[in-house]
Parts: C-alpha cells; structure tokens; sequence
C-alpha cells in the first residue's frame, strides 16, 4: 500500500548547520509531494510542494527534489536558524482517493543556539 | 485570507464517556478532514468529507463518528473515550485534490 517513510525521529544542530531530512514514499505512479511545518502550539501548515517528478521546490531556503529513481524527496536548508526549530512532515497525495493525503511520522528539528 | 477553528482547546473525559469536537472554516471549501497525532506516529487520517453531507472513513475511524451537516462545520465525535487515545486531534480543509490543506490549531484530548 501506500506509505510515507521519514526514519529520523529527531535531528539536533547547531545554527549554521546543514540540514538534510530522509524522506522515501511508495506508490504505484507518480504522486504530489509535499513537506508540511508544524511550530509548537500550531497545526502544520503548508512549507513546499512538488507535482512533477525531478522537480525542485523550495521555500524559506527549504529545498526538496522530487527524485523519481530513488522515490524520495529529501528535505535540505544550507544554514539553519533557531526560528526553524519545528516538526517536519513528509507526505503524499494518494494517486487514487486524489482527496487524500498519506503523512510520514514526522522529524523533530531542535536547533541549539 | 481565512482561519480554522477547532474547540475545545482541551478536552478532559472519563473513560467511556461520549465526547464531540467540533470544528469551523470559513475558507469556503469543500472538503475537510479529522486527523489524530500521536507522537511519534505523525497524521492519522480518521474521517474526511468531500462535500456537505458526505463522510469518507480514513484509516483510523473505529471508534469515531464524523458529521458534515454544514459545508463550514465538520464535528468529531469519540464514542466511548478510552485512555489510549489521548491525542492531539487536527482539522483541516482544503479546496481539494493536490491543493494545500490548512490545519487548525488542534484540540488535546485527556482520558482520566
């Protein structure tokens, strides 16, 4: 069936770091993906989405490519900051029930001053 | 712009106990959703609605009743609450398809 895997549970930098979150799907065809960011205390909300297979997308320095070979999409930012300290999740349109969308469990990103 | 509103913000029950969460968009959209989050499990999808009247079962709806009697309210209800469901639950709406969803701010359910 369908499924969204993120095997980090939580990442720990510094500011100025690298990020690199994990993310691989699996689906039959090829599906929207997107990243969504929760802040403590809110709902996540909508951080990029990509539609077309080996397309970039990117956002607030946040950047995933949609790498159809590997079935992955990988979030990265060159150079975190402490405001990005939040719940990251992976998810997926499901190709059919187009009304859906499958979560990952999410990363916790705690970034040290 | 628009805004989601779940309530309550907190939600205490007893075991057993019949309990409704409400929800409110005023996007004007169609369809909504009822999400459970469990750390370290993310989003479980638990009803949608594509449209008013209509309820699709997700993968976690044992144990749920959903109602969409409004296009702008979609309400939750947990049946007999037990202590293993203490969650945080999430609402949200979308115009549909690949469109962006846009949570609410959650309502946290405690079982005593």
């Amino acid at each position: 069936g369908d499924s969204v895997i993120q095997m980090q549970g939580q990442v720990t930098l510094s500011e100025n770091d690298f990020l690199f979150i994990n993310c691989t799907y699996s689906t039959t065809g090829y599906p929207t993906l997107f990243w969504y960011v929760q802040y403590s205390g809110e709902g996540p909300q909508l951080l990029l989405q990509v539609t077309t297979a080996n397309n970039k997308g990117s956002s607030r320095g946040f950047e995933a490519t949609y790498d159809k070979g590997t079935t992955s999409f990988h979030l990265q930012k060159t150079s975190v900051q402490e405001i990005d300290s939040a719940v990251y999740y992976c998810a997926m349109r499901h190709t059919e029930g187009a009304d859906r969308l499958t979560f990952g469990k999410g990363t916790q990103l705690i970034i040290q001053p | 712009g628009g805004i989601i509103t779940q309530t309550p913000k907190f939600l205490i029950g007893q075991e057993g106990q019949k309990l409704t969460l409400k929800c409110q968009q005023n996007f004007n959209h169609d369809t909504m959703y009822w999400y459970r989050q469990d750390s370290g499990k993310g989003l479980r999808l638990i009803y949608y609605s594509i449209t008013e009247n209509d309820l699709q079962k997700g993968d976690l709806s044992e144990g749920y009743d959903a109602s969409r009697e409004k296009k702008s309210s979609f309400s939750l209800t947990v049946t007999s609450a037990q202590k293993n469901e203490m969650a945080v639950f999430l609402c949200a709406s979308t115009t549909g398809g690949a469109h962006e969803q846009y949570f609410g701010p959650g309502t946290r359910l405690t079982v005593l």
